[in-house]
């Protein structure tokens, strides 16, 4: 079973509204947590590191005011996209490690943002 | 230059053959690195993991040559259900980020019957 949960899976939202996205460890604590968008056809871009208690870490070029990320406790992190508009359609995607290098990273189900 | 490179493809390859997949990356202090392998529309799933001595899982056989830089995966007796995007996945060597994965841009893989 899914190790790392991700909610909602697709939401459609007006322009100018926010979207929260949730990203859950099931079993396993996760101190970090990152987040990825993907657009069609095109690789995964890591956005920002999510760091349980403390700020998070973007990527240069992802607006920390835009995109933002808390990582209340060891198994959450939300992904909230401020005044959406329509080039923030994407698929959005969280990633959790268990442990150092050499392990394997767990996906969520990832979430297709439609912003209309 | 892209942190991971990778061909995009298409491979479009029949049933059986063999093909195989190269990745640079450009971070010389990289430490760890895998394949993934990501249906349409789902999310990203380990394949195998890559290390310095090479490593076979079945049907599929990952190397790795720092000096180079270069990483490779090797599928043989190609399936239908092989159909995917392979992603070359690189971590380490950035200092105080710990652990995140850097994707290469993925290798599509389109298995004709």
């Amino acid at each position: 079973g899914a190790v790392v949960s991700q909610h909602p899976s697709r939401v459609i939202c007006k322009s100018g509204t926010s979207v929260k996205i949730e990203c859950r460890s099931l079993d396993f604590q996760a101190t970090t947590m990152f987040w990825y968008r993907q657009f069609p056809k095109q690789s995964l871009m890591l956005m920002a590191t999510s760091n349980e208690g403390s700020k998070a870490t973007y990527e240069q070029g992802v607006e920390k005011d835009k995109f933002l990320i808390n990582h209340a406790s060891l198994t959450l992190s939300t992904l909230t996209v401020t005044s959406a508009h329509p080039e923030d359609s994407s698929f959005y995607i969280c990633s959790a490690r268990q442990g150092l290098e050499n392990t394997e990273a767990f996906f969520g189900q990832g979430t297709r943002l439609t912003v209309v | 230059r892209k942190e991971v490179e990778q061909d995009p493809g298409p491979f479009n390859v029949p049933e059986g053959a063999t093909v195989a997949f190269n990745c640079t990356y450009s971070n010389s202090a990289s430490q760890s690195f895998f394949w993934y392998r990501q249906d349409c529309r789902k999310e990203p799933k380990l394949l195998m993991s890559v290390y310095s001595s090479g490593n076979e899982d079945g049907r599929f056989t990952a190397q790795l040559n720092r000096a180079s830089q270069y990483i490779s995966l090797l599928i043989r007796d190609s399936k239908l259900s092989d159909s995917a995007t392979y992603l070359c996945v690189v971590s380490g060597g950035y200092g105080g980020a710990t652990n995140k994965l850097i994707f290469g841009t993925g290798t599509l893989l389109a298995v004709q019957p």
